[in-house]
């Protein structure tokens, strides 16, 4: 299996609702990274956290780490319609040099 | 707009065919990146070109060739492509930074990618 796996693949929510994905992995990581598609589109890099951190913030994106875990999650509060896209994971390994991407999360929001 | 220009956005080609895809990016990073991206796969690496090294995901077919004349350009050369090559490749680049560790963070910044149809 992949080393960064989303969970659940598809999530459908109301406008203003919160909306959590979560991502699992195998190896030891030097990084977590969250991206953001839309349709069609290229990734665009929503925020980063390293491996010795536990949470961080960025505007409505909340985002959490547990190595022991091997697992993170990523929170966006009052959810609105312009937020429906696909999220990716990404796994940076130990050396810092090559990221490894899971298959997304698909978020709906509906006004 | 990310910086990173790919053309063409979207190239319908035959088997027989040879076709470029190019990449350039504006941002002054020293790391560029193809990743093709399948209906219902994980982003899948195919080629990373930096100051430090070239590497190539061993899986990738020959059909496919890179080249990086520098470090703002980036090329995805295709010649006998086969129907499951259909999909979108997307360019990233990124700036690396020297050593390893904790010291690396470095976020890709993406194109908008080539949707490719192999007929």
């Amino acid at each position: 299996s992949q080393q960064g796996e989303e969970d659940p693949q598809a999530l459908s929510i109301q406008e203003g609702e919160n909306a959590t994905m979560n991502c699992s992995y195998k190896t030891s990581i030097n990084n977590l990274q969250w991206y953001r598609q839309n349709s069609g589109r290229g990734l665009v890099h929503l925020i980063l956290i390293r491996s010795n951190e536990r949470e961080k913030h960025s505007g409505r994106l909340r985002v959490t780490l547990d190595t022991s875990k091997k697992s993170s999650s990523l929170l966006i509060t009052a959810s609105r319609a312009a937020d429906t896209a696909s999220y990716f994971c990404a796994t940076a390994n130990n050396a810092g040099n090559m990221l490894t991407f899971g298959g997304g999360t698909r978020l709906m929001v509906k006004p | 707009e990310t910086g990173v220009t790919q053309t063409p956005r979207h190239l319908v080609m035959g088997m027989t065919n040879k076709k470029s895809l190019k990449c350039e990016q504006h941002l002054g990073h020293n790391a560029m990146y193809w990743y093709k991206q399948s209906a219902k796969k994980p982003l899948e690496l195919m080629f990373v070109y930096s100051l430090e090294e070239r590497v190539e995901n061993n899986s990738v077919p020959s059909r496919f060739s890179p080249e990086c004349p520098n470090s703002s350009h980036l090329f995805l050369h295709l010649h006998t492509l086969q129907p499951e090559d259909s999909a979108l490749y997307l360019c990233a680049s990124s700036q690396r930074t020297h050593g390893y560790g904790q010291g690396r963070g470095e976020k890709l910044f993406f194109g908008s990618g080539t949707q490719l149809s192999v007929l």
